[in-house]
């Protein structure tokens, strides 16, 4: 079956430490986007990438970082800069940055901070 | 910036009924809107997209209305089933690049 996993499905992280969310997809998709809920919220994007090895900042990249080595992969690091990191992530994916496209949502994952 | 504003935030209807559920959106100039539906601790589904140019679309039970010139799209849900319980966003695309979301409604359908 074709789409998108991330890993784990919940997540719990210490004050200061550094974590990673995995986000892997197998629908040949170029750009691929991390956002974040929060309860009662709307998903804010915090960074997207339009093919390997390019990437940008969303709205809210502070205290977050990303890589994309391989097409299929795009992973999130929560470092111990962000301030309020307790939150469900969402991985989404499109055939291309083209504001035409549909996004394709991984399941998410739930990260609480201890 | 843009801001999208969804109206009701919940809503709790009998079974079988039709619904609407309401997005509006601050600037016109969009590229497309889109609904997903999202279950409790879940990732979201796309719905339906519409394209700016177009007026609705239609998937099986859900028929999705743009008006662009008024910034306000439409979702309406045939005889609703409990099965249909869940939250629905909206969400459009503008001049960045990437998807301005509504908060959502939380739909409830009782048997």
């Amino acid at each position: 079956d074709g789409g998108i996993t991330q890993s784990p499905k919940y997540l719990f992280r210490k004050e200061g430490q550094n974590v990673t969310l995995s986000c892997e997809q197998n629908l040949n998709h170029d750009a691929m986007y991390w956002y974040r809920q929060d309860p009662g919220q709307g998903l804010r994007l915090i960074y997207y990438s339009q093919i390997v090895n390019d990437f940008q900042k969303g709205d809210i990249a502070e205290g977050y970082s990303v890589s994309r080595e391989k097409k299929e992969s795009f992973p999130l690091t929560v470092t111990s800069a962000q301030k309020n990191p307790t939150a469900f992530y969402l991985c989404a994916s499109s055939t291309e940055l083209n504001r035409g496209d549909t996004q394709y949502f991984g399941p998410g994952t739930r990260l609480t901070v201890l | 910036k843009q801001e999208v504003t969804q109206i009701p935030a919940a809503l709790s209807v009998p079974e079988g009924e039709n619904l609407v559920l309401n997005c509006s959106f601050t600037d016109s100039a969009i590229y497309n809107l889109q609904w997903f539906r999202q279950d409790p601790g879940k990732g979201l589904t796309s719905l339906l997209l519409i394209q700016s140019s177009q007026r609705e679309q239609t998937s099986g039970r859900l028929n999705a209305s743009l008006d662009k010139s008024s910034g306000r799209s439409t979702l309406y849900i045939a005889a609703s089933q409990p099965g249909d319980s869940a939250t629905y966003l909206c969400a459009v695309w503008g001049s960045g690049y990437a998807l301005n979301f509504g908060k959502g409604t939380s739909l409830l359908v009782t048997p």
